[in-house]
């Protein structure tokens, strides 16, 4: 079974700073997909960015970017210029890329990111 | 277009009582599932339904069942309710279980908050 780990309950940043969210995991599968997830007060959770693990590119969307280190199983989330609005609860998720799979995404624990002015 | 769509937002039921949740997915995702997520921790799965067929199933008891209808909307059953049922439960929607080349992004409802007293 897949297990994601957050070590990180909860973090900081000044607004206009940069900070990372680290996320790892356990599988013995060679073809997954990553997802980082915001929940913010709402609940809804909202996704920020995906990596395919055959890309060895890292994927990037806008202010968010992921440093995906496929032989560490290291997920890690960076947040540029951070804003009041990306304060919210991040998850880190793993979903299996396995034909006939169900589209399961197994959670880390969250890492709650607050922003200071 | 409307995104996945829950009810009820917010509910409160009685040790041992039933509770039905309901979920309407995005138009034109025939794939719908169920997660909960207890205050502090990350969803955990708890189905998948795709084609009116289950097609995975987490580590929940068999009071929980689930099923998904011709228009693939989705029920989510909770027999013998029991306090520890407390959670916020997340409906997510996607177009096919399986791999696609965009990733097959899933989408989360606002959620179901449920109390057991």
């Amino acid at each position: 079974a897949q297990t994601v780990t957050q070590s990180q309950p909860e973090m900081s940043v000044q607004e206009a700073e940069t900070v990372t969210l680290s996320c790892t995991y356990d599988t013995s599968e060679s073809d997954y997909y990553l997802f980082w997830y915001k929940q913010p007060p709402s609940r809804q959770m909202i996704l920020v960015i995906r990596q395919e693990a055959y890309k060895q590119q890292n994927a990037t969307e806008n202010r968010f970017s992921v440093n995906f280190q496929k032989a560490a199983k290291s997920f890690s989330l960076k947040i540029s210029d951070s804003q009041l609005g990306d304060a919210a609860m991040y998850f880190c998720a793993y979903r299996s890329a396995k034909a006939g799979t169900a589209s399961k995404l197994t959670f880390g624990t969250g890492t709650r990111l607050q922003v200071t002015l | 277009d409307a995104g996945v769509t829950q009810s009820p937002t917010h509910l409160i039921k009685t040790r041992g009582q039933h509770v039905t949740l309901r979920c309407s997915p995005i138009s034109g995702h025939k794939s719908v599932s169920w997660y909960q997520q207890v205050l502090g921790q990350g969803p955990q799965f708890i189905f998948q339904y795709y084609e009116k067929e289950e097609r995975g199933r987490g580590n929940f008891p068999d009071r929980f069942s689930a099923r998904q209808f011709p228009n693939y909307s989705s029920e989510l059953n909770v027999n013998a309710l029991l306090l520890g049922d407390s959670a916020l439960y997340l409906c997510a929607s996607s177009a096919r279980p399986w791999r696609t080349n965009s990733g097959n992004t899933i989408y989360f409802g606002e959620g179901s908050w449920l109390t057991v007293v």
